[in-house]
């Protein structure tokens, strides 16, 4: 069954300090991975997405990196700010049916607090 | 130009009734994708269309829900005889066209409660 699994469910930081999030996937035929942020009451908004041939990518002070051998991803946030609070998930595309098919983790909770 | 759109933002229903929940895309996408997100929980595929045809509707719970999309633009989800456990975050996304690395769009969603 294809799955996305997300560790820590929920994180609390103070601003200015970096953190890291966890993402592992079993799923098949593999496509694409993607962090997304969700703010409270709001849709999901798309921050990186990788290929299975691309170790990292960077956008802005988020950076996350892939490792399609262990199937193991992370978001790295530098610098965290009081924005950075919201909902960081982790999607994986599934290369099925000619169109992305995306497989949501069920996100971890960051708060950034002063 | 304006993201994608879903009205009502909210929805309160009674056990039993008919809703339909509207999204409208960003203008000139053609793929558009409807997700359910559960509180805590990580958005749910529903359906998927490819101009105004279900490409792929496979996520649908059951006969209850169903989903049009008569022009290619504007989509409509349809659930009746709405049951508790249909009470989630109803998301719609769009994508100008359905390739592997394209970036989807999301709605701010419907808030969908069943009393």
């Amino acid at each position: 069954k294809n799955q996305v699994e997300q560790s820590p469910q929920s994180l609390i930081i103070l601003e200015g300090k970096n953190c890291t999030l966890q993402c592992n996937y079993t799923v098949s035929p593999f496509s694409n991975l993607r962090w997304y942020k969700q703010d409270t009451g709001r849709g999901p908004v798309s921050l990186t997405i990788m290929t299975f041939s691309e170790n990292t990518k960077s956008n802005g002070r988020y950076t996350a990196t892939l490792d399609a051998d262990t199937k193991q991803s992370s978001l790295h946030i530098t610098a965290s700010q009081l924005s950075d609070s919201a909902s960081y998930i982790c999607v994986v595309s599934v290369a099925s049916g000619g169109y992305n098919k995306l497989i949501f983790g069920a996100g971890t909770r960051l708060a950034v607090h002063p | 130009g304006a993201g994608v759109s879903q009205t009502p933002s909210n929805k309160v229903t009674e056990k039993g009734k008919y809703v339909e929940l509207r999204c409208d895309p960003i203008s000139g996408h053609t793929a558009l994708y409807w997700y359910r997100q559960s509180l805590g929980q990580g958005p749910e595929f529903l359906i998927y269309f490819q101009g105004t045809g279900a490409a792929d509707d496979s996520g649908l719970p059951n006969d209850r829900f169903f989903a049009v999309r008569p022009e290619g633009s504007v989509s409509t989800l349809k659930i009746q005889r709405t049951e508790r456990g249909d009470s989630a975050v109803y998301l719609c996304a769009s994508s100008s066209t359905a390739e592997y690395q394209e970036t989807q769009y999301f709605g701010p969603g419907t808030r969908l409660l069943v009393l």
